[in-house]
């Protein structure tokens, strides 16, 4: 089955402090994997999409890498603003019109 | 920069009752997606659309839920008779002419069921 297990499922930081959230996936195949930011009473927002092993992408204090196996977000000097719930969502091949499959998301908060 | 629009916010109904939620996609996309996220779980694939039909539906997308393009610019998720467990945030996404491409999500729909 396909499957997404984010971790931890909540992160405490100081701003300033940096640190990287994880997103495992097993999948039969792998057409894309996709990081969203989600607010409070808000729908997930882009951030950035990875399609196969060893990219990475950087916005801002931003930066996913993906493995075979994993994908990592990493946050660099965190402000409070960065505070939100960051989720994984991955696209399998084969998968005729691209439904996404969730993790349940990772809690940021930052602290001044 | 262009987003995809959900009404209403929130909406309260009675078990039992019909639901319309009504999203209007980015104009330029042409696939179509609803979600749902129940509270404190993961977002689920409902349904995806593309060229005025369904594409594809995951099992929780049973014979009380259907999906319609109306006209040009809308797209609606039918409940025909609501249960308590329907209550959820449901989202609605749409992207452009690839559906590798990054889907793009509205501010979803609180939908509660008394």
């Amino acid at each position: 089955e396909d499957q997404v297990t984010q971790s931890p499922e909540a992160l405490r930081l100081q701003e300033g402090e940096s640190s990287s959230l994880n997103c495992s996936y097993t999948v039969s195949g792998l057409r894309g994997l996709f990081w969203y930011r989600q607010d409070p009473g808000k729908g997930p927002e882009f951030l950035f999409t990875l399609y196969s092993a060893g990219e990475e992408k950087e916005k801002e204090r931003l930066k996913a890498t993906l493995t075979k196996k994993e994908s990592f977000l990493h946050i660099t000097a965190p402000k409070p603003e960065d505070s939100a719930t960051y989720l994984c969502a991955v696209q399998v091949r084969g998968g005729s019109q691209g439904n996404l499959i969730f993790g349940k998301g990772t809690k940021l908060s930052v602290k001044p | 920069e262009p987003e995809v629009t959900q009404t209403p916010s929130h909406q309260v109904t009675q078990m039992g009752q019909e639901v319309i939620l009504r999203c209007v996609p980015i104009s330029n996309h042409l696939y179509f997606y609803w979600y749902r996220q129940i509270l404190g779980q993961k977002v689920e694939f409902l349904v995806s659309f593309y060229n005025n039909e369904i594409s594809e539906k995951s099992e929780i997308f049973d014979d009380q839920f259907s999906v319609e393009r109306p006209d040009g610019s809308n797209f609606t998720l039918k409940i025909r008779s609501t249960k308590l467990e329907d209550s959820a945030m449901y989202f609605c996404a749409s992207n452009r002419v690839d559906s590798n491409q990054p889907q793009h999500f509205g501010d979803g729909t609180r939908l509660s069921i008394l």
